[in-house]
């Protein structure tokens, strides 16, 4: 039974325009949600996180917006530059956070094109 | 600030051998976490450490067992290896629980099992 969600595995947007990553969950215990981008042959890197106190966070380009009562978050990347080619993962965990680490949904390949 | 490092980069294993992997959490971290991404799969949650104690494992059989040592470094043992364990292993840490629920990763381990 996969608690998060991402539907699209791949996603392909033109540099400059705005890239929207969604992610869906089922548990209603997560409290707090992660992005996180992965390069090949390379770790996740962190990207913005989310608290359920909240329904958007920005930093930067980046923006996760939170709906609780529809069990959706999306992240959007604006503008897209070619960097942000990479796989794009969203992740959850339940308030107190910690014993069974963070859900990962299975990732969405993000492809900017020139 | 160094990041989360992980040795070695890649391990060639034959079935039925012991694996090592190390990880050395980012100056600070006290909580290690453990993940397993095959391949065409997600991250999946093997092991939490903090403080020096295991604090919970995910779905996976005991011979994935692991420890965290007085400087939080951890190391992750693979007994018996089977061909379905190879895979990228994932080390990542995190402030003191309760802190923060950001997971910070390292670059990972393949593990190639023949």
């Amino acid at each position: 039974d996969q608690q998060v969600k991402q539907n699209s595995p791949s996603l392909s947007v033109q540099e400059g325009r705005i890239s929207i990553l969604n992610c869906d969950y089922t548990n209603s215990m997560f409290d707090y949600f992660l992005w996180y981008k992965k390069y090949p042959a390379e770790g996740p890197t962190f990207l913005i996180s989310i608290s359920s106190i909240k329904d958007k966070n920005e930093d930067g380009r980046f923006t996760v917006f939170l709906n609780k009562s529809a069990k959706h978050l999306s992240l959007h990347i604006v503008p897209s530059q070619p960097g942000d080619s990479a796989v794009y993962f969203c992740a959850a965990i339940p308030s107190g956070g910690g014993a069974d680490g963070l859900t990962f949904g299975k990732g969405t390949h993000l492809i900017i094109q020139p | 600030e160094a990041g989360v490092t992980q040795s070695p980069t890649h391990l060639i294993k034959t079935r039925g051998q012991q694996a090592t992997l190390r990880c050395s959490p980012i100056s600070g971290h006290t909580s290690v976490y453990w993940y397993q991404q095959a391949l065409g799969l997600g991250l999946q949650f093997l092991l939490w450490y903090d403080e020096g104690e295991e604090r919970n494992r995910g779905n996976f059989p005991p011979r994935f067992s692991g420890r965290q040592f007085p400087n939080y470094s951890s190391e992750l043992n693979v007994n018996a290896l089977e061909l379905e364990d190879s895979a990228l292993y994932l080390c990542a840490s995190s402030p003191p629980h309760g802190l923060s629920y950001e997971q910070y990763f390292g670059p990972g381990t393949r593990l190639t099992v023949t």
